[in-house]
């Protein structure tokens, strides 16, 4: 069973509107928590990376939240562009460097 | 800098011929690994190294290796290849990796389709 659970699958959005992506994870324990971007047919790009004792961490219009004590995280995208079709991953480290577990992503799709 | 570059970009086997996926970074960081992305799924991870010389495996190794020899080159080696190996391939580098809180960068992939 996977370890990180990402809601919703996919969602579509004008552009110009905000939307908030949810991640849940079970992973422990519990080291980190980054969310990436990754385009169609390229490699995913880090956008954001929290510790358990940080709450929120902000790159331009992407807002990420977290919870350890819930294991919950969410990012926020503000003002959404059309660039912004993408999926985003949240991805969650344990104490071992070579252990990340992946969500399997939200796919954003901004439509003008 | 070119940052993370991997060789070929797509590739089609036969079920049992070997190949090696390329990927090199030019920002001397010691930790690189190998993911898979299937559809529906999250990477996984398949084998990594924190410097030369020193590798492990990841979460699904079987029908892969992997050597370092040098901080920029980290091949991925598949022994015969099969169907279930079909997926998109990325190699990702950060700089450190003790403590796990430093940037990954992937490459661009390479898209592998085995018959």
């Amino acid at each position: 069973k996977n370890q990180v659970e990402q809601s919703p699958q996919s969602l579509i959005i004008l552009e110009g509107k905000n939307c908030t992506l949810q991640c849940n994870y079970t992973v422990s324990p519990f080291s980190n928590l980054r969310w990436y971007k990754q385009d169609t047919g390229r490699g995913p790009v880090s956008l954001t990376i929290m510790t358990f004792s940080e709450n929120t961490k902000s790159n331009g219009r992407y807002t990420a939240t977290l919870d350890a004590d819930t294991k919950q995280s969410s990012l926020h995208i503000t003002a959404s562009q059309l660039s912004d079709s993408a999926s985003y991953i949240c991805v969650v480290s344990p104490d071992s460097w070579g252990k990340l577990q992946f969500g399997a992503g939200t796919q954003v799709v901004v439509t003008p | 800098n070119a940052g993370v570059t991997q060789t070929p970009k797509f590739q089609v086997l036969k079920t049992g011929q070997s190949m090696t996926l390329q990927c090199a970074q030019d920002m001397n960081h010691e930790y690189m690994s190998w993911y898979r992305q299937d559809p529906g799924m999250g990477l996984r991870l398949i084998h990594y190294s924190v410097g030369a010389g020193i590798t492990d495996q990841g979460e699904v190794p079987n029908g892969y290796n992997v050597s370092r020899s040098t901080t920029e080159d980290f091949p991925l080696r598949l022994l015969s290849a099969a169907p279930s190996q079909t997926s998109v391939y990325f190699c990702a580098s950060s700089y450190g990796g003790r403590l796990g809180y430093d940037t990954q960068y992937f490459g661009p992939g390479t898209r592998l389709t085995v018959l």
